[in-house]
């Protein structure tokens, strides 16, 4: 079993609707989740990050975690064309440091 | 302008050399990290470090190897013991290590002549 799952997807959304992009992950003492949008040929930025149970929004993003099943979402609102990257979920398996274990992303497209 | 530059952005190699990527950071973070992407995969962690002049291999770090004598610098090498060294190499920092967030750098992007 991965460690951080993802469906690698591609997902396809029509503009305006609503994306739901998925992670899972093994270690129940994991303390800390993000979520990175990577473009093609270019590095990862952060959407958003989350450490507690329940939702966080930020703009169109709402990050929702449920720690009891071990799953973390990423819904974008009001997809747009711009959106279509692959996100990548991270995540701290409470190692001591800062380890990020990383899914292996799904790609997003929205359809105009 | 704070950030995080890598250098160069395409790097070629040849068979049984050894080449090393740059990476800086102006802003202040204890923390940086070194991670392997190869297409339609994740990242894999490589090496980080927490202070200067400590590091700990992540991973993945056969074949690498980092210094990390300023602050603001962790360079890494690749060396020709990596016999697959042909990826996209990604350089993060945060501003210390329990639950903080990573930023990356633009990467470079390692091709193997």
């Amino acid at each position: 079993q991965k460690e951080v799952e993802q469906n690698s997807g591609p997902l396809s959304v029509p503009e305006g609707a609503i994306a739901s992009l998925n992670c899972t992950y093994s270690d129940r003492g994991s303390q800390s989740f993000f979520w990175y949008r990577q473009y093609s040929g270019k590095s990862p930025e952060l959407i958003m990050f989350i450490y507690s149970n329940g939702d966080k929004e930020d703009g169109r993003f709402t990050a929702q975690l449920n720690k009891a099943s071990q799953y973390v979402s990423l819904l974008i609102r009001d997809s747009q064309p711009s959106d279509s990257a692959t996100y990548l979920c991270a995540v701290n398996m409470n190692q001591g440091a800062q380890k990020l274990v990383f899914g292996q992303g799904t790609r997003l497209t929205i359809n105009p | 302008d704070g950030g995080i530059t890598q250098s160069p952005k395409y790097l070629f190699r040849k068979e049984g050399q050894n080449v090393t990527l740059s990476c800086e950071q102006n802003l202040n973070h204890d923390a940086m990290y070194w991670y392997r992407q190869d297409p339609g995969q994740g990242l894999r962690l490589i090496y980080y470090s927490q202070i200067v002049n400590d590091f700990q291999k992540g991973d993945i770090a056969e074949g690498y190897s980092v210094s990390r004598e300023k602050k603001e610098s962790f360079p890494l090498t690749v060396t020709s013991a990596q016999k697959n060294p042909t990826a996209f190499y990604l350089c993060a920092s945060s501003v210390g290590t329990e639950g903080t967030t990573q930023y990356f750098g633009p990467g470079t992007r390692l091709l193997v002549l």
